[in-house]
């Protein structure tokens, strides 16, 4: 199992341009999750899915937009980049509710 | 929504010593408590969680205990060791999303 991958790992935006950051996880988890890391803090929630077809806002979704058309791809999308989305994105999944959560290796993204 | 603070943000302890980190929180409604290690450059791994209805869990040199009374739970590392240099992050969850704290940057001295 190759479990959470992530692509691109690296990315430099122009503020306004518009990206969309790819997970896909092969674990056949119903849970899905998108992080991002700014420096020196903790993990904040962008954006969650339950199953294929059912996505929810986490605490810091403004600026992102998701799909989960299928169990394995969950992408997440960047329309309009601005300077304060300049961090590291990482995706997750679990297989229960409460569930250890797998990470990705998280995309690092700078939007100057 | 749930509200986790995490202390101290740095530590520093000489090889062999021990490391506590604490973490407090705010959702009564909260029920599992997983604790991550994330190296330097690296995605976040899970070491060790625990839930509600279970006090204490042991992991070889790593254990960690929940008072549901206080709202609080603690990551022990005995005898640690320069691998356990990382950025330990505790977390909290009653339903679909986990609260992480802000992590507390270890380091361990040879």
């Amino acid at each position: 199992n190759a479990g959470v991958t992530q692509t691109p790992k690296f990315r430099i935006l122009k503020i306004g341009q518009s990206m969309t950051l790819q997970c896909t996880q092969d674990m056949n988890h119903n849970y899905m999750y998108w992080y991002r890391q700014d420096p020196g803090m903790g993990l904040k929630l962008i954006y969650y899915s339950v199953g294929a077809g059912i996505t929810d806002k986490g605490e810091v979704p403004n600026g992102y937009n998701v799909s989960r058309s299928t169990t394995e791809d969950f992408p997440l999308r960047l329309e309009l980049a601005a300077p304060s989305q300049t961090s590291v994105y990482f995706c997750a999944s679990s297989y229960g509710q409460v569930d250890e959560q797998y990470f990705g290796p998280g995309t690092r993204l700078t939007v100057t | 929504g749930e509200n986790v603070e995490q202390h101290p943000s740095t530590l520093s302890v000489q090889e062999g010593d021990s490391a506590v980190i604490k973490c407090t929180y705010s959702d009564s409604a909260s029920n599992y408590f997983p604790w991550y290690k994330q190296e330097l450059g690296k995605r976040p791994q899970l070491i060790i969680d625990i839930r509600s209805n279970v006090g204490e869990k042991k992991d070889q040199r790593i254990a960690v205990t929940l008072n549901k009374t206080a709202k609080h739970f603690s990551l022990h590392i005995t005898e640690t060791q320069p691998e356990d240099s990382a950025v330990y992050f505790c977390a909290a969850s009653g339903s679909y999303q986990l609260t992480f704290g802000k992590g507390t940057k270890l380091s361990v001295i040879p």
